[in-house]
């Protein structure tokens, strides 16, 4: 089975924090993406990353940023949290860069920023 | 601007009955077609895919496809309480990396 493994479930940070939501997962999948969920919005990607170094913005990257430098490992990062930013946070992956593959999900990272 | 339709609903179904779930995209090179379900403050989690016009059917799931009018649909018979839940349909175009989520329909499934 897939495994998609993000840090926290729950997490509470500060305005102008810096925050970073690690996710791992255990499948070689070279493809890994940030969504972040919120009510009525659907999901809505962040940032992806098809292999290991690459990164590309998705449709609301402001005031976040990525990391991946290792294949396994992808891991956002909100330079200076906000609450505008409390939100469940879902990484997911997929193999392979091409082709009809799903997406699988990480169990959700529900942040607040207060 | 690749957008994927759903109706937000809530559904609401007997116990019992046949549950139709309805999605729609814009893109008309997509290629692989994908149905999510979502428990309340879960993660979503796969239950079918589908890549060619027709049905395709697992268990009491039932995925249509009809490419031409760029409908794609879920068919849950035998509905029970357990399903209630969010429905989110993903559409992928060929050559992308990226698929596209629609933003979900409520279904609400009654004893």
């Amino acid at each position: 089975d897939v495994k998609v493994t993000q840090s926290s479930r729950y997490l509470v940070k500060r305005t102008g924090e810096k925050v970073f939501l690690e996710c791992v997962q255990d499948m070689d999948h070279e493809n890994m993406f940030w969504y972040r969920q919120d009510p009525g919005l659907g999901l809505r990607l962040i940032y992806f990353s098809y292999d290991v170094k690459m990164k590309e913005k998705g449709d609301i990257p402001e005031g976040y940023s990525v990391s991946r430098e290792k294949k396994e490992r992808f891991s956002l990062i909100l330079e200076s949290a906000s609450t505008n930013q409390t939100s469940m946070y879902l990484c997911a992956s997929r193999y392979p860069p091409d082709g009809g593959t799903e997406a699988f999900f990480g169990q959700g990272t529900r942040l607040t920023v207060v | 601007q690749k957008e994927v339709e759903q109706n937000s609903g809530p559904l609401s179904v007997p116990e019992g009955a046949i549950a139709s779930l309805n999605c729609t995209y814009s893109d008309r090179g997509s290629q692989s077609f994908f149905w999510y379900r979502q428990y309340s403050g879960k993660s979503p989690e796969l239950i079918m895919s589908i890549y060619s016009n027709g049905d395709k059917e697992d268990g009491r799931f039932t995925a249509q496809l009809n490419k031409a009018s760029q409908y794609v649909s879920l068919l849950i018979r035998d509905s029970q309480p357990s399903d209630s839940a969010t429905y989110l349909c993903a559409v992928k175009s060929g050559g992308s990396y990226i698929p596209t989520f629609g933003r979900g329909t409520s279904l609400i499934v009654h004893p």
